[in-house]
């Protein structure tokens, strides 16, 4: 089957520590995307890359890194930098840069 | 203001009631609109995908598009139980800020057996 894969599905940090989350899609989409999601403030856009070996920061990457070595992966690192990391993380891809994305099933970081 | 708006809801209806759910938008590059279901803890699941102007039905929904209004509607017929969900609108256009989507806030639907 295609789709996204995110995981862990769960993960708890403690403050101070870098943290990465996978993304992997075999739907051989070109672009991809990270959001946060908090509770009352949709989706926001953390960072994208549209190519590999290329990405784009967002609307709110102050505190995340990625990397995009591979098209069917996309990592996201929430570094210690991050102030409010505490959130559900969304992967999405896209065929192209404006078309409709699909989304994965989400990784919720908890951080205390 | 934000360029889409989406009323938050909740929405509550009962079982078999017709259930619309709109967004409006103030960006005119916005040529792809989309529609998209989430139950709690898990990802966004696309339901409808329309590109400019017009209608688009796909079994109990429908997707509307007025863009001389910059209103986007979603239908439910015959609503169930398990359509007690969040939707979100999104949308954009080559030329809307590099054409990363751009989501509404997400209206809570409840439908009540």
């Amino acid at each position: 089957d295609g789709g996204i894969t995110q995981s862990p599905k769960y993960l708890f940090r403690k403050e101070g520590q870098n943290v990465t989350l996978s993304c992997e899609q075999n739907l051989n989409h070109d672009a991809m995307y990270w959001y946060r999601q908090d509770p009352g403030q949709g989706l926001r856009l953390i960072y994208y890359s549209q190519i590999v070996n290329d990405f784009q920061k967002g609307d709110i990457a102050e505190g995340y890194s990625v990397s995009r070595e591979k098209k069917e992966s996309f990592p996201l690192t929430v570094t210690s930098a991050q102030k409010n990391p505490t959130a559900f993380y969304l992967c999405a891809s896209s065929e192209d840069r404006v078309g409709e994305q699909y989304f994965g099933p989400g990784t919720r970081l908890t951080v205390t | 203001q934000k360029e889409v708006e989406q009323d938050p809801g909740p929405l509550s209806v009962p079982e078999g009631a017709i259930v619309s759910l709109n967004c409006t938008y103030s960006n005119s590059a916005f040529q792809y609109f989309m529609w998209y279901r989430q139950y709690s803890r898990k990802g966004p699941e696309l339901l409808m995908y329309t590109y400019s102007s017009g209608n688009k039905e796909d079994g109990r929904f429908t997707a509307q598009v007025d863009k001389s209004s910059k209103y986007i509607s979603l239908f439910i017929r015959d609503s169930q139980p398990s359509d007690s969900a969040t939707y979100l609108c999104a949308m954009s256009g080559w030329s809307s800020n590099t054409g990363k989507l751009i989501f509404g806030q997400g209206t809570t639907l409840q439908v009540k057996p």
